[in-house]
Protein backbone atom coordinates (compact mmCIF):
# COMPACT_ATOMS: atom_id res chain seq x y z
CA UNK A 1 0.00 0.00 0.00
CA UNK A 2 1.25 3.40 -0.62
CA UNK A 3 2.21 5.40 2.26
CA UNK A 4 3.71 8.92 2.92
CA UNK A 5 4.87 10.43 5.94
CA UNK A 6 5.70 14.09 6.53
CA UNK A 7 8.24 15.03 9.26
CA UNK A 8 8.22 17.13 11.42
CA UNK A 9 4.46 17.38 12.29
CA UNK A 10 5.13 20.96 13.65
CA UNK A 11 7.60 23.88 12.93
CA UNK A 12 7.65 27.09 14.92
CA UNK A 13 9.73 29.71 12.34
CA UNK A 14 10.23 33.44 13.09
CA UNK A 15 9.75 35.39 10.23
CA UNK A 16 12.34 35.66 7.94
CA UNK A 17 13.87 32.55 9.27
CA UNK A 18 13.95 30.03 6.33
CA UNK A 19 13.71 25.89 7.41
CA UNK A 20 12.44 22.77 4.89
CA UNK A 21 9.58 20.57 5.38
CA UNK A 22 10.15 16.66 4.72
CA UNK A 23 7.96 14.35 2.58
CA UNK A 24 9.25 10.22 1.96
CA UNK A 25 6.94 8.31 0.17
CA UNK A 26 6.25 4.33 -0.90
CA UNK A 27 4.27 3.92 -4.07
CA UNK A 28 3.82 1.16 -6.52
CA UNK A 29 4.53 3.67 -9.15
CA UNK A 30 4.66 7.38 -9.10
CA UNK A 31 2.50 9.19 -11.49
CA UNK A 32 3.20 12.44 -9.45
CA UNK A 33 3.63 13.94 -6.28
CA UNK A 34 1.67 16.80 -5.26
CA UNK A 35 1.75 19.76 -2.62
CA UNK A 36 -0.79 21.62 -1.17
CA UNK A 37 -1.30 24.32 1.43
CA UNK A 38 -4.38 24.39 4.17
CA UNK A 39 -5.50 26.69 5.75
CA UNK A 40 -8.12 26.08 9.01
CA UNK A 41 -11.50 24.80 8.56
CA UNK A 42 -10.76 25.19 4.51
CA UNK A 43 -9.79 22.58 1.33
CA UNK A 44 -6.24 22.04 0.94
CA UNK A 45 -4.73 24.23 -1.72
CA UNK A 46 -2.82 23.38 -4.37
CA UNK A 47 0.59 24.53 -4.43
CA UNK A 48 2.91 22.08 -7.09
CA UNK A 49 3.09 19.43 -9.17
CA UNK A 50 6.47 16.63 -9.43
CA UNK A 51 6.33 14.24 -11.45
CA UNK A 52 9.99 13.49 -12.14
CA UNK A 53 13.60 12.81 -9.67
CA UNK A 54 15.27 16.09 -10.05
CA UNK A 55 12.43 18.67 -11.12
CA UNK A 56 12.07 21.79 -9.04
CA UNK A 57 9.35 24.37 -8.61
CA UNK A 58 8.91 27.56 -7.21
CA UNK A 59 6.25 29.72 -6.25
CA UNK A 60 6.85 32.99 -4.02
CA UNK A 61 8.48 31.98 -0.73
CA UNK A 62 8.14 28.25 -1.29
CA UNK A 63 10.49 25.52 -3.64
CA UNK A 64 9.47 22.03 -3.93
CA UNK A 65 12.15 19.38 -5.11
CA UNK A 66 11.92 15.61 -5.32
CA UNK A 67 14.16 12.94 -5.29
CA UNK A 68 13.35 8.92 -5.88
CA UNK A 69 12.30 8.67 -1.83
CA UNK A 70 11.28 12.21 -1.01
CA UNK A 71 10.20 15.41 -1.59
CA UNK A 72 11.56 18.84 0.62
CA UNK A 73 9.94 21.76 0.46
CA UNK A 74 11.66 24.98 1.15
CA UNK A 75 10.42 28.38 2.54
CA UNK A 76 12.33 30.66 1.98
CA UNK A 77 12.37 34.08 4.44
CA UNK A 78 8.87 33.23 5.40
CA UNK A 79 6.11 35.14 6.84
CA UNK A 80 3.25 35.35 9.19
CA UNK A 81 0.93 34.61 6.03
CA UNK A 82 2.83 31.60 5.20
CA UNK A 83 1.35 30.06 8.13
CA UNK A 84 -0.91 26.96 7.73
CA UNK A 85 -0.67 23.13 7.25
CA UNK A 86 1.39 21.79 4.33
CA UNK A 87 0.04 18.15 2.81
CA UNK A 88 1.85 16.16 0.80
CA UNK A 89 0.49 13.48 -1.54
CA UNK A 90 1.38 11.03 -4.22
CA UNK A 91 -0.25 9.77 -7.41
CA UNK A 92 -0.04 6.22 -8.42
CA UNK A 93 -0.68 4.84 -11.91
CA UNK A 94 -3.98 4.75 -11.18
CA UNK A 95 -4.79 7.93 -10.33
CA UNK A 96 -5.15 7.07 -6.75
CA UNK A 97 -4.03 10.18 -4.47
CA UNK A 98 -2.19 9.51 -0.91
CA UNK A 99 -1.83 11.90 1.57
CA UNK A 100 0.47 12.21 4.55
CA UNK A 101 -0.54 13.81 8.19
CA UNK A 102 0.88 17.35 7.27
CA UNK A 103 3.00 19.51 8.72
CA UNK A 104 1.89 22.89 10.70
CA UNK A 105 4.00 26.16 10.26
CA UNK A 106 3.53 28.80 12.21
CA UNK A 107 5.37 32.18 11.26
CA UNK A 108 6.01 34.33 14.70
CA UNK A 109 6.34 38.03 13.44
CA UNK B 1 -17.03 30.34 -10.36
CA UNK B 2 -15.57 26.98 -12.03
CA UNK B 3 -14.13 25.81 -8.68
CA UNK B 4 -15.44 22.51 -6.88
CA UNK B 5 -18.29 23.39 -5.23
CA UNK B 6 -19.69 20.91 -2.28
CA UNK B 7 -23.08 21.38 -0.66
CA UNK B 8 -23.64 21.35 2.59
CA UNK B 9 -20.83 23.28 4.04
CA UNK B 10 -21.76 22.10 7.54
CA UNK B 11 -24.40 19.43 8.62
CA UNK B 12 -25.50 18.67 12.00
CA UNK B 13 -27.21 15.51 12.87
CA UNK B 14 -28.59 13.35 15.52
CA UNK B 15 -27.05 9.46 15.99
CA UNK B 16 -28.30 7.01 13.54
CA UNK B 17 -30.01 9.85 10.81
CA UNK B 18 -29.00 9.78 7.01
CA UNK B 19 -27.23 12.29 5.39
CA UNK B 20 -26.47 12.99 2.01
CA UNK B 21 -23.80 15.23 0.44
CA UNK B 22 -22.80 16.78 -2.73
CA UNK B 23 -20.57 17.54 -4.50
CA UNK B 24 -19.83 19.20 -8.37
CA UNK B 25 -16.40 18.96 -9.79
CA UNK B 26 -14.92 21.38 -11.89
CA UNK B 27 -16.29 21.33 -15.63
CA UNK B 28 -14.86 18.55 -18.07
CA UNK B 29 -12.90 16.86 -15.57
CA UNK B 30 -13.50 13.07 -15.34
CA UNK B 31 -11.83 11.76 -12.06
CA UNK B 32 -13.62 12.83 -8.65
CA UNK B 33 -12.73 11.97 -5.21
CA UNK B 34 -13.62 11.66 -2.02
CA UNK B 35 -11.46 12.15 1.26
CA UNK B 36 -12.72 12.08 5.18
CA UNK B 37 -10.14 14.95 7.40
CA UNK B 38 -10.19 14.35 11.26
CA UNK B 39 -8.68 17.23 13.30
CA UNK B 40 -5.02 16.63 12.87
CA UNK B 41 -4.59 14.33 10.12
CA UNK B 42 -4.02 14.35 6.24
CA UNK B 43 -6.82 13.62 4.39
CA UNK B 44 -7.84 9.92 4.34
CA UNK B 45 -9.06 8.08 0.98
CA UNK B 46 -12.84 7.25 0.81
CA UNK B 47 -13.30 6.65 -3.26
CA UNK B 48 -12.85 7.76 -6.14
CA UNK B 49 -14.26 7.90 -9.82
CA UNK B 50 -13.16 7.77 -13.52
CA UNK B 51 -15.98 9.23 -15.44
CA UNK B 52 -19.34 7.55 -13.79
CA UNK B 53 -17.29 4.15 -12.77
CA UNK B 54 -16.19 3.75 -8.90
CA UNK B 55 -12.93 2.29 -9.28
CA UNK B 56 -11.76 2.00 -5.91
CA UNK B 57 -13.27 2.12 -2.67
CA UNK B 58 -11.40 2.23 0.89
CA UNK B 59 -11.20 -1.22 2.76
CA UNK B 60 -11.58 1.06 5.75
CA UNK B 61 -14.87 2.25 4.77
CA UNK B 62 -17.78 0.29 6.24
CA UNK B 63 -20.56 -0.60 4.40
CA UNK B 64 -22.83 2.59 5.33
CA UNK B 65 -20.66 4.62 3.31
CA UNK B 66 -21.96 5.02 -0.82
CA UNK B 67 -21.04 6.74 -3.15
CA UNK B 68 -22.34 7.39 -6.72
CA UNK B 69 -21.86 9.64 -9.90
CA UNK B 70 -24.54 9.42 -11.97
CA UNK B 71 -23.74 10.56 -15.44
CA UNK B 72 -20.02 11.33 -14.64
CA UNK B 73 -21.11 14.98 -13.57
CA UNK B 74 -21.75 15.67 -9.45
CA UNK B 75 -21.23 12.64 -6.95
CA UNK B 76 -22.72 12.25 -3.89
CA UNK B 77 -21.61 10.38 -0.41
CA UNK B 78 -24.36 8.89 1.68
CA UNK B 79 -23.83 8.17 4.85
CA UNK B 80 -26.50 5.81 6.57
CA UNK B 81 -27.11 5.22 10.41
CA UNK B 82 -24.77 7.72 11.13
CA UNK B 83 -22.02 7.28 14.37
CA UNK B 84 -20.30 9.94 16.58
CA UNK B 85 -17.60 8.52 14.98
CA UNK B 86 -18.37 9.73 11.33
CA UNK B 87 -18.07 13.46 12.35
CA UNK B 88 -14.93 14.75 9.92
CA UNK B 89 -14.54 17.09 7.35
CA UNK B 90 -15.65 15.36 3.97
CA UNK B 91 -13.40 16.58 0.77
CA UNK B 92 -14.50 16.25 -2.65
CA UNK B 93 -11.44 16.99 -5.39
CA UNK B 94 -11.70 16.98 -8.99
CA UNK B 95 -8.75 16.43 -11.90
CA UNK B 96 -8.45 16.79 -15.75
CA UNK B 97 -8.75 14.02 -17.98
CA UNK B 98 -5.37 12.88 -19.27
CA UNK B 99 -1.88 11.89 -18.39
CA UNK B 100 -0.28 15.18 -17.63
CA UNK B 101 -1.69 17.55 -15.14
CA UNK B 102 -3.50 15.41 -13.07
CA UNK B 103 -3.50 17.52 -9.75
CA UNK B 104 -6.52 17.26 -8.18
CA UNK B 105 -8.67 20.40 -6.97
CA UNK B 106 -10.32 20.14 -3.62
CA UNK B 107 -13.85 22.01 -2.58
CA UNK B 108 -14.34 23.56 0.54
CA UNK B 109 -15.64 20.48 2.40
CA UNK B 110 -18.62 19.45 4.46
CA UNK B 111 -17.95 19.72 7.96
CA UNK B 112 -20.25 16.88 9.49
CA UNK B 113 -21.36 16.88 13.24
CA UNK B 114 -23.41 13.30 14.36
CA UNK B 115 -24.70 14.65 18.20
Amino acid sequence: EDQVTQSPEALRLQEGESSSLNCSYTVSGLRGLFWYRQDPGKGPEFLFTLYSAGEEKEKERLKATLTKKESFLHITAPKPEDSATYLCAVQAWDYKLSFGAGTTVTVRA
Amino acid sequence: DTGVSQDPRHKITKRGQNVTFRCDPISEHNRLYWYRQTLGQGPEFLTYFQNEAQLEKSRLLSDRFSAERPKGSFSTLEIQRTEQGDSAMYLCASSSPGDMNTEAFFGQGTRLTVV
